[in-house]
């Protein structure tokens, strides 16, 4: 299946920096989701995206749908210590049932 | 308390063994999901179900099987078939319907093949 093209791999940030991190697909989405995943545990999602060019924030995360819908960009404001682990897009086509994920961007937050 | 819930949570199996991983939901969605998830990799479909009694093949079915006779549940069995088992497999459901709706992972099934 298609995997979706997620950078940076991994990001090396001091504690109150910002974040950002982007994936990008070869296939229009109807719907972009973001997940973090810590070692050991299933994946939470933090937010949900339906329309290109919506903007959604949850706290200090804030993402955004592609006007094109072939992308999607997460930001983190001000990281803190508890932000390390690993964030990861999804995309759901508007054709079925199927995610497609990216690989992954590993954050470590220096205090 | 809502949401999905795997068993176990780690599972340790000789070779030719067959083992079943639980996936339990209470959250009335109707699709649910087997990954499997290696290092360094993305997730993995393994297989899906739309609906109770019907479940479709994903990208790695092979030496894995599936039922689905309630709504609440998905249990995956990993075969003696299945070469390299030894993974992270997360359980998910879906919220809506086709082409709409978010993901929700249960907390995972650590198997590793002794």
């Amino acid at each position: 299946g298609q995997q979706l093209n997620q950078s940076p791999q991994s990001m090396f940030i001091q504690e109150g920096e910002d974040v950002s991190m982007n994936c990008t697909s070869s296939s229009i989405f109807n719907t972009w989701l973001w997940y973090k995943q810590d070692p050991g545990e299933g994946p939470v999602l933090l937010i949900a995206l339906y329309k290109a060019g919506e903007l959604t924030s949850n706290g200090r995360l804030t993402a955004q749908f592609g006007i094109t819908r072939k992308d999607s960009f997460l930001n983190i404001s001000a990281s803190i210590p508890s932000d390390v682990g690993i964030y990861f897009c999804a995309g759901l086509s508007n054709t079925g049932n199927q995610f497609y994920f990216g690989t992954g961007t590993s954050l470590t937050v220096i205090p | 308390d809502g949401g999905i819930t795997q068993s176990p949570k780690y599972l340790f199996r000789k070779e030719g063994q067959n083992v079943t991983l639980s996936c339990e939901q209470n959250l009335n969605h109707d699709a649910m999901y087997w990954y499997r998830q290696d290092p360094g990799q993305g997730l993995r479909l393994i297989y899906y179900s739309q609906i109770v009694n019907d479940f479709q093949k994903g990208d790695i079915a092979e030496g894995y099987s599936v039922s689905r006779e309630k709504k609440e549940s998905f249990p995956l069995t990993v075969t003696s078939a299945q070469k390299n088992p030894t993974a992270f497999y997360l359980c998910a459901t879906k919220s809506g319907g086709a082409g709409t709706g978010e993901l929700f992972f249960g907390e995972g099934s650590r198997l590793t093949v002794l």
